[in-house]
């Protein structure tokens, strides 16, 4: 069964740091991983997808990193900022209708 | 729509009974997935439809689950005789087509069973 663990579970820093949050999946043989937001109370957004034959992925302040041979990906966040704060939720596809997701990184950014 | 709707947002129900719970998907959008999130856990993909099929539904938790699209456009989850552990926030999602890389996500529907 594969299994996807992110890491660290919860993580509070000030504002304007620089983070990183890990992901570690099982079976190597993905699809695409995936990096998702989730606010209270509303659905996931979508923010980077790295495609399994891509090493990494930027928007913004968010890039997003993948190594399939150690079964890793980070989403590093820079010049983090209040409006960051929610949980961020890794997700790999394996084939069209697999998918698996972490339990999270519930991310708070103090002012 | 705009994007994906769900109902009700919430629902509380006593053990044993049966609900049902609603996903709107984008329009035009062929493929829609269900997902359950229990209390700090990760997503637990329960069931895709391609148009009106399930091809596979080996991810629905036990034979209390169901689950049917009509018209390749409203999706119904149905459990019947809740449980306590049937407790969570279950998601539906919608892609343009099965194979699509975006999924986009209703606000999910938080089922509590008493």
């Amino acid at each position: 069964k594969q299994e996807v663990t992110q890491i660290p579970a919860a993580l509070s820093v000030p504002e304007g740091e620089n983070l990183v949050l890990n992901c570690s999946f099982t079976d190597s043989a993905i699809y695409n991983l995936q990096w998702f937001r989730q606010d209270p109370g509303k659905g996931l957004t979508s923010l980077l997808l790295i495609q399994s034959s891509q090493r990494e992925q930027t928007s913004g302040r968010l890039n997003a990193s993948l190594d399939k041979s150690s079964g890793r990906s980070t989403l590093y966040i820079a010049a983090s900022q209040p409006g960051d704060s929610a949980t961020y939720l890794c997700a790999v596809r394996y084939n069209f209708n697999k998918f698996y997701f972490g339990s999270g990184t519930k991310l708070n950014v103090k002012p | 729509g705009a994007g994906v709707s769900q109902s009700p947002s919430n629902k509380v129900t006593e053990k044993g009974k049966d609900v049902e719970l609603r996903c709107d998907p984008i329009s035009g959008h062929t493929a829609l997935y269900w997902y359950r999130q229990s209390l700090g856990q990760g997503l637990e993909f329960l069931i895709y439809f391609q148009g009106n099929s399930a091809p596979d539904k080996s991810g629905l938790p036990s034979d209390r689950f169901s689950a049917e699209r009509t018209g390749g456009s409203v999706s119904t989850l149905t459990i019947q005789r809740t449980q306590q552990e049937d407790s969570a926030v279950y998601l539906c999602a919608s892609s343009l087509e099965i194979g699509a890389d975006t999924q986009y996500f209703g606000p999910g529907t938080r089922l509590t069973v008493l």
